[in-house]
């Protein structure tokens, strides 16, 4: 029984393409996330939905966009892909309700992740 | 703004080795403190986790130990294992704020 899991778990493509990365959590999760992990391992925070609603955008491009049908899912869209896109993509999810009660001491949990090359 | 810096690898250790990483962190407010580690070719899984000052976080015989006055959260590992070999990361949650924030994480080889 997957937790987070995340199609397709390889993509290569061609520079100027464009893409989607889909992701589907079944733990009831109401807060879902995309993580950038690049060459060198850091991993940072791209995006994340809580109940569908857009609550963190970091200093991303505008070439990626998120979208959220349902709690369970949030997909990642990239237009005019560069060979700097080139990375490995994360979905996360966690519970909001813990942060709330516990102070935002909320746990994620992750996918396995997608691996993007852009040639 | 908030920042966690771990001992830099890689690390190469052998079998029933002694492995401690080393974590600090920065945060504007009271933060939970985690544990990940990415296997090969695999995802991240927690590996464990402390909400508050002097919880200790244990699994599958690692422990660290959330240290207030010292902004610290060192991992340990008495007897490490060749399975034990992946990159493990550490980060931190300030209260009301979603996001994880990432050490650079630590490269960990066990030889046999």
């Amino acid at each position: 029984d997957t937790a987070v899991s995340q199609t397709p778990k390889y993509l290569v493509t061609q520079m100027g393409n464009d893409k989607s990365i889909k992701c589907e959590q079944n733990l009831g999760h109401d807060t879902m996330y995309w993580y950038k992990q690049d060459s060198k391992k850091f991993l940072k925070i791209m995006f994340s939905y809580n109940n569908k609603e857009l609550i963190i955008n970091e200093t991303v491009p505008n070439r990626f966009s998120p979208k959220s049908p349902d709690k369970a899912h949030l997909n990642l869209h990239i237009n005019s892909l560069e060979l700097g896109d080139s990375a490995v993509y994360f979905c996360a999810s966690s519970q909001a309700s813990e942060t709330k009660t516990s102070g935002g001491r909320h746990t994620q949990y992750f996918g396995p992740g997608t691996r993007l090359t852009v040639l | 703004g908030n920042s966690v810096t771990q001992m830099e690898g890689p690390v190469t250790l052998s079998e029933e080795a002694f492995l401690t990483i080393n974590c600090t962190y920065t945060a504007t407010g009271y933060p939970s403190l985690f544990w990940y580690v990415q296997y090969p070719g695999e995802g991240l899984q927690l590996l464990l986790k402390a909400t508050k000052a002097d919880d200790k976080g244990s699994n599958k015989g690692f422990e660290a130990t959330y240290r207030k006055e010292t902004t610290s959260f060192h991992l340990e590992k008495g007897s490490v294992q060749v399975s034990d070999s992946a990159v493990y990361f550490c980060a931190l949650s300030d209260p009301g704020d979603y996001k994880l924030s990432f050490g650079a994480g630590t490269t960990v080889t066990v030889r046999a």
